[in-house]
């Protein structure tokens, strides 16, 4: 199976700065790779796929890049309901597989 | 609009047998594979396996494979998964999401399943 890792854990921010969560793959997994934020006690929601497209209603402030084992997923500047635990998942082979997490939290 | 909702939470013991479903609308059932989510605390997001309604051909995850069993019905555009013998380790929230291009865009409001003696 690939193994996804996520870095940082978790994080503290401002409202308004700018915020990069990383994902490193055991292997290269070229362009396949999603990105969803989860709030709790809800299903996550995709924000984009596969690696730099936005999905359909998510806000500009979010952005993906990356291509092979190393992907980025930023927020340029936070707001308010950004606050939320944010996952990886590789779609390039089966398993599919997801990072551990990133708790975004206020400071 | 596109809607996957889920059958309410499960209280069961270990050893009994139980199937939770995911009941879909807005969209051609046939499509899109249906992939389910486990999470827990301890190990966050697990992918399961996922179904192809057209066929029902699956996939299951390396963990999963034996224990679950994943399954659809076309007329009532339902997918299902299944135990026939639980354990209390199988105490987890549990996600269906619609799959588009290897990637979830959306998915059910979560099953929460409790396995205690």
């Amino acid at each position: 199976d690939i193994q996804m890792t996520q870095s940082p854990s978790s994080l503290s921010a401002s409202v308004g700065d700018r915020v990069t969560i990383t994902c490193r793959a055991s292997q290269s997994i070229s362009s396949y790779l999603n990105w969803y934020q989860q709030r709790p006690g809800k299903a996550p929601k995709l924000l984009i796929y596969p690696a730099s497209s936005l999905q359909s209603g998510v806000p500009s402030r979010f952005s993906g890049s990356g291509s092979g084992t190393d992907f980025t997923l930023t927020i340029s500047s936070l707001q308010p309901e950004d606050f939320a635990t944010y996952y990886c998942q590789q779609s390039y082979t089966i398993p599919r597989t997801f990072g551990q997490g990133t708790k975004l939290e206020i400071k | 609009e596109v809607q996957l909702v889920q059958s309410g939470a499960e209280v069961r013991k270990p050893g009994e047998s139980l199937r939770i479903a995911c009941e879909t609308s807005g969209y051609s059932f046939s499509n899109y594979w249906i992939t389910w989510v486990r999470q827990t605390p301890e190990k966050g997001l697990e992918w399961m396996g996922r179904i192809d309604p057209r066929d029902s051909h699956t996939n299951y995850g390396p963990s999963f494979q034996g224990h679950v069993t994943i399954s659809a019905d076309k007329s009532i555009t339902t997918a299902y998964l299944q135990w026939n013998s639980l354990k209390a380790t199988d105490t987890a929230m549990y996600f269906c999401a619609r799959s588009h291009s290897g990637s979830y865009d959306y998915w059910g409001q979560g099953t929460l399943v409790t396995v205690s003696s």
